[in-house]
């Protein structure tokens, strides 16, 4: 049981370019989404799922995007790179009847140049 | 606007001594709240959970506690363990959102 994969680890992106990072569990859980970590803060949530088809937008969703196509997988889209996105990106899910259970990947620690 | 603030970066203890982290909040809405302990290059991993109509969890060495007039929940560790020596957040939840303070820095010295 792998729980909450995310790739890749690390990511160096150039201004402008665009990139997908993957998030992917095997839970059957309903519930996925994606935050962002910047040093001194805390986790910032930036898009949700509560299922396939449906997404929302969280707290800073500006400059991503998100779509759910499967229960398995939410990848996160960065259209065009800014500086201002380096950050650590973690995915957690969670089944939708429950408020707590929330499981975290390990990140993806992204940078952009 | 922070609405989930931990206002101590760092704490240290010794070990076998108590560990209090706390947290406040400003949104009455909140209607559940976690604590996660996260390592470096790690991502958060689940400690303990309260409702907001409950006033305290136990789980093994951790409770937290939770004063709603307050808009205050505190986690204790007892006893403390160098093992526990990581970033620990506080996270307060409504419908699909959780919201995260800063975390605390908690440092157990042998």
């Amino acid at each position: 049981n792998a729980g909450v994969t995310q790739t890749p680890k690390f990511q160096v992106l150039k201004t402008g370019q665009s990139m997908t990072l993957q998030c992917a569990q095997d839970m059957n859980h309903e519930y996925m989404s994606w935050y962002r970590q910047d040093p001194g803060m805390g986790l910032r949530l930036i898009h949700y799922s509560v299922g396939a088809g449906i997404t929302d937008q969280g707290e800073v969703p500006n400059g991503y995007n998100v779509s759910r196509s499967t229960t398995e997988d939410f990848p996160l889209r960065l259209l065009s790179a800014a500086p201002s996105q380096t950050s650590v990106y973690f995915c957690a899910s969670k089944v939708t009847t429950s408020n707590y259970g929330y499981t975290f990947g390990s990140g993806t620690r992204l940078t952009v140049v | 606007d922070q609405q989930v603030k931990q206002n101590s970066p760092s704490l240290s203890v010794q070990e076998g001594r108590i560990s209090i982290l706390n947290c406040d909040y400003t949104n009455s809405m909140f209607d559940y709240f976690l604590w996660y302990k996260k390592y470096p290059a790690e991502g958060p991993t689940f400690l303990i959970s309260i409702s907001s109509i409950k006033d305290k969890n136990e789980d093994g060495r951790f409770t937290v506690f939770l004063n709603k007039s307050a808009k205050h929940l505190s986690l204790h560790i007892v006893p403390s363990q160098p093992g526990d020596s990581a970033v620990y957040f506080c996270a307060a939840g409504s419908n699909y959102k959780l919201t995260f303070g800063k975390g605390t820095l908690l440092t157990v010295n042998p």
